[in-house]
């Protein structure tokens, strides 16, 4: 597989328990943000997206909460499953009507059967 | 991967060779991207097109080319000018999700290793 999940920081937790993903985005005026999961040697999968005038959003199993005072971005999945397993990232939407995105470096999730 | 494909999965390049990989999608979607993960980093936008006939540099274009003849189509050429091409190369898409924010769809790369 692909060694995307070199050098990343590492959350591991054990299966049944929540896990809770940070990123830090950079640009203030970032209006847009989604997770994506990217299993190894494929490509990154939508998971879920929240627009700057929201705080929360949730999806099936997945919550992201959004902090626009500390521009942080957190992503939540409840009872962690093994096919969790993968590399996590977010991205902003800098580029407006462009669609430009800024990727973070990611976060790999290891779950512990 | 939705309805955006790219292939082959795996290419080997001589050094001093051009290769061409193909990025091709039947979403509708007007915009498509290219862009380069390396082990550790996150994507970088290599080159990106709002609409047929038009395309524009990303962060990394030096030793890329890209055309946009049709609105499906979006191949990459990586070139013998680019000094370090080993890397996991995806295309991605841009449409519409739930509500009115579209958001970008990765097909599931093209592994290129120069011998």
């Amino acid at each position: 597989g692909e060694n995307v999940g070199l050098h990343l920081p590492t959350l591991s937790v054990q299966e049944g328990d929540n896990s809770i993903i940070n990123c830090a985005y950079s640009n203030s005026a970032s209006d847009y943000f989604i997770w994506y999961k990217q299993e190894s040697g494929k490509g990154p999968q939508f998971i879920i997206d929240i627009r700057s005038n929201m705080d929360k959003r949730q999806g099936q199993r997945v919550t992201v909460l959004l902090n626009k005072t500390v521009k942080h971005l957190s992503l939540q999945i409840a009872a962690t499953q093994p096919g969790d397993s993968a590399v996590y990232f977010c991205a902003e939407n800098y580029g407006g009507s462009q669609g430009n995105l800024i990727f973070g470096k990611g976060t790999k999730l290891s779950v512990k059967p | 991967d939705g309805g955006i494909t790219q292939s082959p999965k795996y290419l080997f390049r001589k050094e001093g060779q051009n290769v061409t990989l193909s990025c091709e999608q039947n979403l509708n979607h007007d915009a498509m991207y290219w862009y380069r993960q390396d082990p550790g980093q996150g994507l970088r936008l290599i080159y990106y097109s709002q609409i047929v006939n038009d395309f524009q540099k990303g962060d990394i274009a030096e030793g890329y080319s890209v055309s946009r003849e049709k609105k499906e189509s979006f191949p990459l050429t990586v070139t013998s000018a680019q000094k370090n091409p080993t890397a996991f190369y995806l295309c991605a898409s841009r449409g519409l999700t739930s509500g009115s924010t579209d958001t970008q769809y990765f097909g599931p790369g093209t592994r290129l290793t120069v011998l």
